[in-house]
């Protein structure tokens, strides 16, 4: 069965410091994989999507990025957060041929001060 | 432009009832339609979808309904159970070509009480 990491589960971080958030997936090969965001009562926003390795998609103006250097790992980094960064970060996993996520990793909880 | 909304932010229901779970979107190339469950401090899971050939798909408790002229789907439970209280969203998916990519509601909050 699949199985997808995230960490950290939380992290509180300064203005302008820089941002690191890991995913790795289990239990499949070539997934297509995405980072959503949850802000304060909002739905979740699809920020990156990747169909394979090095091959980024952005659905979003900001100042975040995403890098997917191995097959099950994705990467969502930033130089410099900003207080609008906050949220709850999600990634998730599909099968190259279904249409949607399939699983989601259990989130990590940002909070920048 | 919020193309999933969900106007409900929640909702509670008595044990036992039907829990109506409304969803509207306004992209009408949209093809498939999906609903997640969220408990507190985990991620979304898959519950049920349907694509946009049909218009009714049924899982047990759960049942999707889709009205493509209303642009408005909703899920239904019954009957609901206190351990379906959780955050639901709706999602839409406008090609299977686009990496799977969705275009979530707000959410709805569910509250079944004993």
């Amino acid at each position: 069965s699949q199985t997808i990491h995230q960490w950290p589960a939380t992290l509180v971080q300064p203005v302008g410091s820089p941002l690191s958030l890991e995913c790795t997936v289990e239990g499949t090969s070539n997934p297509n994989l995405y980072w959503y965001r949850q802000a304060a009562g909002r739905g979740l926003q699809l920020l990156f999507y990747s169909v394979g390795i090095g091959q980024i998609s952005s659905e979003v103006p900001q100042n975040l990025s995403a890098s997917r250097p191995q097959d099950r790992q994705f990467i969502l980094s930033s130089k410099k957060l900003l207080l609008s960064d906050s949220g709850f970060y999600l990634c998730a996993w599909s099968d190259p041929i279904r249409p949607h996520a399939d699983l989601f990793g259990p989130g990590t909880r940002l909070t920048v001060l | 432009d919020q193309q999933v909304k969900q106007n409900s932010p929640s909702l509670s229901v008595q044990e036992g009832r039907i829990s109506i779970l409304n969803c509207d979107y306004t992209n009408s190339m949209f093809d498939y339609f999906l609903w997640y469950k969220k408990y507190p401090a985990e991620g979304p899971t898959f519950l049920i979808s349907i694509s946009s050939i049909k218009d009714k798909n049924e899982d047990g408790r759960f049942t999707v309904f889709l009205n493509k002229s209303a642009k408005h789907l909703s899920l239904h439970i019954v009957p609901s159970q206190p351990g379906d209280s959780a955050v639901y969203f709706c999602a839409a998916s406008v090609s299977r070509n686009q990496g799977g990519k969705l275009i979530f509601g707000q959410g709805t909050e569910l509250s079944v009480k004993p």
